[in-house]
């Protein structure tokens, strides 16, 4: 069946540096992809999307590209902030009906100043 | 504004009790969600509905139940059954495969 396999955490940077959050899928057909964020205490708010090959998604400065070729939507940012320290998670939403909703485990990011 | 609902925030449960967990949309979206979260850990699907007076277990629905009488409400019931309630509890709502929006959750704590 569909499934995200996400990067393992916490990832714990200095403020200003590269982010890379890993995901890479299992799913027939042409899901769409997703990076949900969840701060503290709150439910996940979207990130950004990609609904076909080669689409990149962006947003506050974060950006993931749809690959098909290697099943990968990795997360990336240039320079992270303190604000950023939350918890990220990769989705996807495959074909089928209701229950085609899948999330990956969740990555904590700290960004220490 | 539109959005997805969830209360109370906070929520504390006695042993043996039965608790219910609110969840409204007005984003006239079909499907809803609920999920459980433990501490660091990933998301867990408790049950899920498509459309009103239907829905479906997810991978943990033992304890819980769930009604769907109207197309913006979809409460939780925390039962006397759920031996380790405590968790944070997210509601979801989405339409017609797109992505999925979420409330602000509501902490169970058991008393």
């Amino acid at each position: 069946g569909d499934s995200v396999t996400q990067m393992e955490g916490p990832v714990t940077l200095s403020e200003e540096a590269f982010l890379t959050i890993n995901c890479t899928y299992t799913a027939t057909g042409y899901p769409s992809l997703f990076w949900y964020v969840q701060y503290p205490g709150e439910g996940l708010q979207l990130l950004l999307k990609a609904t076909k090959a080669d689409d990149k998604g962006s947003n506050k400065g974060f950006e993931a590209t749809y690959r098909k070729e290697t099943t990968s939507f990795h997360l990336e940012k240039g320079s992270v902030q303190v604000s950023d320290s939350a918890v990220y998670f990769c989705a996807l939403v495959g074909q089928g009906g209701a229950n085609n909703l899948f999330f990956g485990t969740g990555t904590r990011l700290t960004v220490i100043p | 504004d539109g959005g997805i609902t969830q209360s109370p925030k906070y929520l504390f449960r006695k042993e043996g009790q039965n608790v219910t967990l609110s969840c409204e949309q007005n984003l006239n979206h079909d499907a809803m969600y609920w999920y459980r979260q433990d501490p660091g850990q990933g998301l867990r699907l408790i049950y899920y509905s498509q459309i009103v007076n239907d829905f479906q277990k997810g991978d943990i629905a033992e304890g819980y139940s769930v009604s769907r009488e109207k197309k913006e409400s979809f409460p939780l019931t925390v039962t006397s059954a759920q031996k380790n309630p405590t968790a944070f509890y997210l509601c979801a709502s989405r339409d017609r495969g797109l992505e999925a929006f979420f409330g602000q959750g509501t902490r169970l704590t058991v008393v």
